[in-house]
């Protein structure tokens, strides 16, 4: 069973600033099947990319995906106000799927 | 456009069980898995189980065996989760969201579609 990772639990940041968020797997897992969501207070997750790097329809291009193996990388190169939300990494195995705990991205 | 729509919240006692439903539109429901995922208040996200709509095979997390049955009805292309035996532990909010499944057996383009959820309080 996949365990993923993530870190920092909670990154301050300003408006403006880049944001970097890690995923660590226990084990190696295949770009093509790791994905990243982003979750606002009262919402459903939303999917912003998928296969490490790509980004799905809307995402902005502030945010990018990458990584292989066992780490992966979102990183918010400017942080919007809309930004400020909990972030998931996700990898989906083939009869199973796992997330991250989260990372929370707060206003400092 | 693609939408799931879930029933709505519900109140249980320990002990019993609950059924929660999502229906699909605006896609080819036979094309695409059907993933549930729980929220425990406060917390992360919890990876309960899949079906594919098209078999009516199912997956799902260890932890739930023997409490979970996931089915589906393609005539109203709406899918089934039902969660037995309930405590305290189980009051989340459940989503459930669409995935690619047997189309993505090299590349997985994510869970694109997401119910708003159904919060069940035991």
């Amino acid at each position: 069973e996949i365990v993923l990772t993530q870190s920092p639990g909670t990154l301050s940041l300003s408006p403006g600033e880049r944001a970097t968020l890690s995923c660590r797997a226990s084990q190696s897992v295949s770009r093509s099947f790791l994905a990243w969501y982003q979750q606002k207070p009262g919402q459903a997750p939303r999917l912003l990319i998928h296969g490490a790097s790509s980004r799905a329809t809307g995402t902005p291009d502030r945010f990018s995906g990458s990584g292989s193996g066992t780490d992966f990388t979102l990183t918010i190169s400017r942080l919007e106000p809309e930004d400020f939300a909990v972030y998931y990494c996700q990898q989906f195995g083939s009869s199973r799927t796992a997330f991250g705990q989260g990372t929370k991205v707060e206003i400092k | 456009q693609a939408q799931l729509e879930q029933s709505g919240d519900e109140v249980k006692k320990p002990g019993a069980s609950v059924k929660v439903s999502c229906k699909a539109s605006g896609y080819s429901f036979h094309g695409y898995y059907i993933q549930w995922v729980r929220q425990v208040p406060g917390q992360g996200l919890e990876w309960v189980g899949r079906i594919n709509t098209n078999s009516g095979s199912i997956n799902f997390a260890p932890k739930f065996q023997g409490r979970v049955t996931l089915t589906r009805d393609t005539s109203i292309t709406t899918a089934f989760l039902e969660l037995s035996s309930l405590t305290n532990d189980d009051t989340a909010l459940y989503y459930c969201a669409r995935d690619c499944g047997g189309m993505c057996r090299y590349y997985h383009y994510g869970m694109d579609v997401w119910g708003q959820g159904t919060r069940v309080t035991v």
